[in-house]
């Protein structure tokens, strides 16, 4: 079965930080990935994708397929960036009908 | 820009009534989710749903769920008889299509608080 691991249930930083969101997965397969966010009050939206190799509010995430992570980073971290970050793969089950959210990362950005 | 919407978005109900969840998924999308959050915990998958019926459900979505879109717009969720452990928020999403890199665009939930 596929998993996603966030192992830090909160991330605080001050601002201007750098900060770094683990993401680890288990997959078989060539995997696609995603971080979605939350901001207080607001509906989930994605982040960002590992397709896209974009880069969105200044976050970027690189795929590392030796440690299977999926790792969210930003050098300078600013106080709108305090949200709820989930990474998620889609789930292999004969089609990608589903995300597989990890517990999720509370980062709070400190002024 | 068109977002998916959910109503209600607090409901609150006995133990045992049935509830029903309502969601208007973005227009031109074909692939509607459903998934719900407890509180304090992960964000699960409930069931998926392409061309009036159901692609996927996980082991959550029992006989007590069932999904329905009863006509061009509306995307329901049916709780037949909920239990103290169906609180949670139910979450909407829906998708233009299902490849592994298209994005699922989320409503804004509804808030189920079971008695």
């Amino acid at each position: 079965a596929q998993r996603v691991t966030q192992p830090e249930k909160l991330l605080s930083v001050f601002k201007g930080a750098p900060v770094e969101l683990k993401c680890n997965y288990s997959y078989s397969g060539s995997p696609e990935l995603f971080w979605y966010v939350q901001y207080s009050r607001q509906r989930l939206q994605l982040l960002l994708r590992h397709i896209s190799r974009e880069s969105i509010k200044g976050f970027t995430a690189d795929l590392n397929k030796g440690e299977t992570s999926f790792h969210l980073k930003k050098p300078f971290a600013q106080e709108e960036d305090s949200a709820m970050y989930y990474c998620a793969p889609p789930g292999f089950s004969g089609g990608y009908n589903k995300l597989i959210f990890g517990a999720g990362t509370r980062l709070a950005v400190h002024p | 820009e068109p977002e998916v919407t959910q109503t209600p978005s607090h409901q609150v109900t006995q133990m045992g009534q049935e509830v029903i969840l309502r969601c208007v998924p973005i227009s031109n999308h074909l692939y509607f989710y459903w998934y719900r959050q407890i509180l304090g915990q992960k964000v699960e998958f409930l069931v998926s749903f392409y061309n009036n019926e159901i692609s996927e459900k996980s082991e959550i979505f029992d006989d007590q769920f069932s999904v329905e879109r009863p006509d061009g717009s509306n995307f329901t969720l049916k709780i037949r008889s909920t239990k103290l452990e169906d609180s949670a928020m139910y979450f909407c999403a829906s998708s233009e299509a299902v490849r592994s890199y298209n994005e699922q665009f989320f409503g804004p939930g509804t808030r189920l608080t079971v008695l």
